[in-house]
């Protein structure tokens, strides 16, 4: 099946500083990616849908500039938590897949971010 | 918009019970209903999908329900081990929404 990788998958950082996640579709090209983040025993809640080449839809209460993604390819989308604080800390998942179908998207092993 | 409730939060069982697994959704307009497994600190592992079109779906000890004018699925897990042990989190297409899971125990 269609493996997606995630990298780093865990990473500790001090506040207020940048961090970078990458979210990569190995064996097909993704034109669309999704990214998601999810707090101890809770669900996971959609941050943004990335389509290739275009901005990133976010959804309601997710700040644009607290979280920049970058979908540059059709393998490659990133996620930036700037300016990282401890409440950004969570688990941060990725999906990719050929369309905004669920039956479509591949899901990464997830990247653990810790804010000091 | 969409909302996905799931329920129970948790659910502790011995191991060979069979169980049942509750999600349900406010908007019967989906594309399609997708059961996942979590297990501590990993992503997700997809377990059974349900097109909008069909009732149920099975795999080995699993089977699923839709019902879609009720918006109500079931996940039937049958003759339950403790590999069984994990989140299980049920997801609605169009818009990508998770329930918040159902986080099961099997004891030996």
């Amino acid at each position: 099946g269609a493996v997606v990788s995630q990298h780093p998958s865990w990473v500790i950082c001090k506040s207020g500083t940048s961090v970078k996640i990458e979210c990569r579709s190995l064996d097909f090209q993704a034109t669309t990616m999704f990214w998601y983040r999810q707090f101890p025993k809770q669900s996971l809640m959609l941050m943004a849908t990335s389509n290739e080449g275009s901005k990133a839809t976010y959804e309601q209460g997710v700040e644009k500039d607290k979280f920049l993604i970058n979908h540059a390819s059709l393998t490659l989308s990133t996620l930036t938590v700037t300016s990282a604080h401890p409440e950004d800390s969570s688990f941060y998942i990725c999906s990719a897949g050929t369309s905004g179908r669920l039956e479509t998207q591949y899901f990464g092993p997830g990247t653990r971010l810790l804010v000091l | 918009k969409q909302e996905v409730t799931q329920i129970p939060a948790a659910l502790s069982v011995p191991e060979g019970e069979n169980l049942v697994l509750n999600c349900s959704f406010t908007d019967s307009a989906i594309y399609n209903l997708q059961w996942f497994r979590q297990d501590p600190g990993k992503g997700l592992t997809s377990l059974l999908l349900i097109q909008s079109s069909q009732r149920e779906q099975t795999s080995g000890r699993l089977n699923a329900s839709l019902d879609k004018s009720s918006g109500r699925s079931t996940l039937y897990i049958a003759a339950s081990q403790p590999g069984d042990s994990a989140t299980y989190l049920c997801a609605v297409s169009p818009g990508m929404r998770f329930g918040a899971g159902t986080r099961l125990t099997v004891k030996p």
